[in-house]
């Protein structure tokens, strides 16, 4: 299964800008990269996914490196509620592979 | 609020009751998920339906029985449950085949074994 890894927890100062890393180097050419956050006491939330080239939604961007081994999901202006546990997820077809990273902490100090 | 409901929000039982845990959207979803999520980990899939039928069980104790009786249920029946089976059973959602679309997930359940 493709597996994904991510920085244990990162710190942000509130309405600047974070960078939160994933590494996928098995990932396969029919795998989606989608990226979900969890705030405490909730199911994860849906934030953006991308498959080969850059997106951008109301919430983040998505950075896909060219050999798609690794991505960025970028805050554009961090906010309190933006701390959040981030996830990195590979989904591919027939949904056989649904591998959560291990997860961000990221922290947003005012 | 999220659009994928899940009952109970808690539930405490013995390791020798039968309960069961509801989930239900109103999206027209056709595919529902079952995942576990243990404290400071991340969730881990469990099961799969697609139409109403189970496409993906990923080796899950028999001790947990899933049924999705129409298209916007999905219920998790329990048995026999052991301690380590404590844990938060989240629900999710999505249209079916189309892997570049959300899933959308309820809050959970937060099962605890006595």
């Amino acid at each position: 299964d493709a597996k994904t890894t991510q920085p244990n927890s990162m710190e942000s100062n509130e309405e600047e800008p974070v960078h939160l890393p994933c590494n996928h180097s098995t990932i396969s050419g029919t795998d989606y990269i989608h990226w979900y956050r969890q705030l405490p006491s909730q199911g994860p939330e849906y934030v953006i996914h991308g498959l080969t080239s850059n997106v951008n939604n109301r919430m983040a961007s998505l950075a896909i490196a060219e050999d798609r081994k690794s991505s960025t999901l970028i805050l554009h202006r961090a906010t309190l509620r933006d701390a959040a546990v981030y996830y990195c997820i590979l989904i591919s077809g027939g949904y056989q592979k649904v591998t959560f990273g291990t997860g961000t902490k990221l922290q947003v100090i005012p | 609020d999220t659009e994928v409901t899940q009952t109970p929000k808690h539930l405490v039982m013995g390791m020798t009751n039968k309960k069961s845990l509801k989930c239900e959207q109103h999206m027209g979803h056709r595919a529902m998920y079952w995942y576990k999520q243990k404290a400071k980990k991340p969730p881990e899939l469990m099961f799969v339906y697609s139409y109403e039928k189970l496409s993906i069980n990923e080796s899950v104790p028999s001790r947990f029985s899933p049924e999705c009786p129409n298209s916007s249920l999905l219920n998790l029946h329990l048995h026999a449950l052991q301690p380590e089976d404590s844990a938060l059973y989240l629900c999710a959602s999505s249209q079916v085949g189309q892997f570049n679309q959300p899933q959308h997930f309820g809050d959970g359940t937060r099962l605890s074994i006595l």
